[in-house]
């Protein structure tokens, strides 16, 4: 049972447009929520992250918007540039301390 | 600061054979956890750790096994290795859980 889920395996977007990467969760419990971005042979590094408690946070050209009603949130990196080029991974956590990752989704700025 | 680091970066083993993967972290974290990255997959949490001496099942436990006799190492063991176990094997620390995750850079095991 995939808990943390994104649907989208790849995403390709022109650099200096916006790219929105998608995640859904089924687990109510979860109250916060992260995104990691991978590169080749690296590990995960942690991007940015959103309580429960609110609905955006926003960090440079990175916001992470919570629909906690539809269990969604969203990573738009406005403008993207091809540095972006990596996996993304969403995540979330209760108060277990352990990260439930999603499924990860490949994203390609095209300069 | 080397944050975390493993070895091997690289291990190829035949059906059968066992092989300890090692995690070590400088960061005096208390949590430690072993992911599998696999394609379509994602991470998926093996064993994770929440002080020395302690150990406790992941999402996918089976034909793994994990100890924490230092508070800075989490070694990950495969006693009899299967081709299923082909991935890319991550270790993380955390002092608190949640953005405090950091990552070691991997380790590719190929099972023939």
């Amino acid at each position: 049972d995939q808990q943390v889920k994104q649907n989208s395996p790849s995403l390709s977007v022109q650099e200096g447009r916006i790219s929105i990467l998608n995640c859904d969760y089924t687990n109510s419990m979860f109250d916060y929520f992260l995104w990691y971005k991978k590169y080749p042979a690296e590990g995960p590094t942690f991007l940015i992250s959103i309580s429960s408690i609110k609905d955006k946070n926003e960090d440079g050209r990175f916001t992470v918007f919570l629909n906690k009603s539809a269990k969604h949130l969203s990573l738009h990196i406005v403008p993207s540039q091809p540095g972006d080029s990596a996996v993304y991974f969403c995540a979330a956590t209760s108060n277990t301390g352990k990260l439930i990752f999603g499924q990860g989704t490949t994203l390609q700025v095209k300069p | 600061n080397a944050g975390v680091t493993q070895t091997p970066k690289f291990r190829v083993l035949k059906t059968g054979q066992s092989m300890t993967l090692l995690c070590a972290q400088d960061m005096n974290h208390e949590y430690m956890y072993w992911y599998r990255q696999d394609p379509g997959m994602g991470l998926r949490l093996i064993h994770y750790s929440v002080g020395e001496g302690t150990t406790a099942k992941g999402e996918v436990p089976d034909g793994y096994n994990v100890s924490r006799l230092k508070k800075q190492n989490f070694l990950l063991g495969l006693e009899s290795a299967a081709p299923s176990q082909t991935s890319v094997y991550f270790c993380a620390s955390s002092g608190t859980g949640g953005d405090g995750y950091t990552f070691g850079s991997g380790t590719r095991l190929t099972v023939v």
